[in-house]
């Protein structure tokens, strides 16, 4: 049972477009939500966040938007950048004292020229 | 500066060794957590930690211990590895900072492969 789904296993998007990348997750006591980052051979990095009493938070060129009522995440780069080519993961966590991340299987990135 | 190391970064086993693979950190979090990549199922919780002496399992923990004896070390091995247990392996830490979910900080991981 996949509890954080991204159904989109890649996306291409030109540099300097936006990229928009999504997920939705099924259980309700998730109050917190979280993207990482994945070059090949190297651990995720922390990218955003964001907690369920928000809607929106951005930071430079990334920005996560949260739609409780939908169970549904995105995350938009603008502009996209060469270096942004990776695999994207979304985690969810119910927050508190236990913050076991729950992750999706990724989205991977490709910013052409 | 402070870090999260994993060693080895790549091993060959055999089926039915018992393997150990070792993660470090020197954040000095209380929190740590291995997790294993496989296509088609992002990352897996294995089992992780909230401090010395308390583990936990994870969501696929069978064929799987650890052990927490001092902060900075959780090892995890494969009692008698099987070619299921072919992954890459991460090791992650954070900070219990009581203000929501505690971001995660992951190792290089390392790849494991069972022949």
């Amino acid at each position: 049972d996949q509890q954080v789904k991204q159904n989109s296993p890649s996306l291409s998007v030109q540099e300097g477009r936006i990229s928009i990348l999504n997920c939705d997750y099924t259980n309700s006591m998730f109050d917190y939500f979280l993207w990482y980052k994945k070059y090949p051979a190297e651990g995720p990095t922390f990218l955003i966040s964001i907690s369920s009493i928000k809607d929106k938070n951005e930071d430079g060129r990334f920005t996560v938007f949260l739609n409780k009522s939908a169970k549904h995440l995105s995350l938009h780069i603008v502009p996209s950048q060469p270096g942004d080519s990776a695999v994207y993961f979304c985690a969810a966590s119910p927050g508190g004292t236990a913050s076991k991340l729950t992750f999706g299987t990724g989205t991977r990135l490709q910013v052409t020229l | 500066d402070a870090e999260i190391t994993q060693s080895p970064r790549h091993k060959i086993t055999e089926t039915g060794r018992q393997v150990t693979l070792a993660c470090h950190q020197t954040w000095n979090h209380n929190n740590m957590f291995w997790y294993r990549q496989d296509l088609g199922h992002g990352l897996r919780l294995i089992h992780y930690s909230y401090g010395v002496h308390d583990t936990n399992k994870g969501e696929v923990s069978d064929g799987y211990s650890v052990s927490r004896s001092n902060t900075e070390d959780l090892p995890l091995t494969l009692e008698s590895a099987a070619s299921s247990q072919t992954s890459v392996y991460f090791c992650a830490s954070s900070d219990r900072s009581g203000s929501g979910a505690d971001t995660q900080y992951f190792g290089p991981g390392t790849r494991l492969t069972v022949l």
